[in-house]
């Protein structure tokens, strides 16, 4: 079974602190992703990557910074918390081009910033 | 540019009914795939069907069948005998078929089954 899990399910900071959320993948996926989810909002694509060191912005990337070393693993940066980041913070892989063309997701950490 | 709309942000159903989740979508493309992702409460999202755009036979998986209009740029759910395992925010999703693998999500259907 794939797996992608994420550091931490819960997560609060302070306005002002360096977040980094880590998420970490054992299918060999070329792709991966981090997304913000908040109610009504549906899912918004922050950063992907498409290969080690690499990184494409998404919908909403202003505020977030990402870092990918190897290939497993994809981590989200929030250089500076503020309270309009608190969210539920959703990482998926994926292969690019295969058949099934579906993206696994982590279990989420929701983020709350104080 | 791509959107998907859901017009359900929520939904009932009764137990052992039939429901049906309404998304409509707008591309000029030609190739492309489309999703029901459905997000358990606390628990992963997971894919529920897939239907690629080529294909003209809707796409089932078990309870969950799917109505694919591509003229009308419609792709709803159908979710037969419901169960209460099935109580999930469902959300609607398109993709094209090129490197980058973006996946674009409606807003979500809040789906309550009521026993």
């Amino acid at each position: 079974d794939v797996k992608v899990t994420q550091s931490s399910r819960y997560l609060v900071k302070r306005t002002g602190e360096k977040v980094f959320l880590e998420c970490v993948q054992d299918m060999d996926h070329e792709n991966m992703f981090w997304y913000r989810q908040d109610p009504g909002l549906g899912l918004r694509l922050i950063y992907f990557s498409y290969d080690v060191k690499m990184k494409e912005k998404g919908d909403i990337p202003e505020g977030y910074s990402v870092s990918r070393e190897k290939k497993e693993r994809f981590s989200l940066i929030l250089e500076s918390a503020s309270t309009n980041q608190t969210s539920m913070y959703l990482c998926a892989s994926g292969t690019p081009g295969q058949a099934s063309y579906e993206q696994y997701f982590g279990p989420g950490t929701r983020l709350t910033v104080t | 540019a791509q959107t998907v709309t859901q017009s359900q942000p929520e939904m009932s159903v009764q137990e052992a009914e039939t429901v049906t989740l309404s998304c409509t979508y707008d591309t000029s493309e030609s190739d492309y795939y489309l999703f029901w992702y459905k997000q358990p409460p606390s628990r992963q999202m997971i894919l529920v069907i897939r239907q690629e755009a080529y294909k003209q036979q809707n796409a089932t998986e078990n309870r969950f069948s799917v109505n694919f209009q591509k003229a009308a740029k419609s792709f709803s759910l159908k979710i037969s005998d419901s169960q209460l395992g099935d109580a999930a925010m469902y959300f609607c999703a398109y993709g094209q078929m090129n490197r980058d693998d973006k996946i674009i999500f409606g807003k979500g259907t809040r789906l309550h089954i009521l026993p």
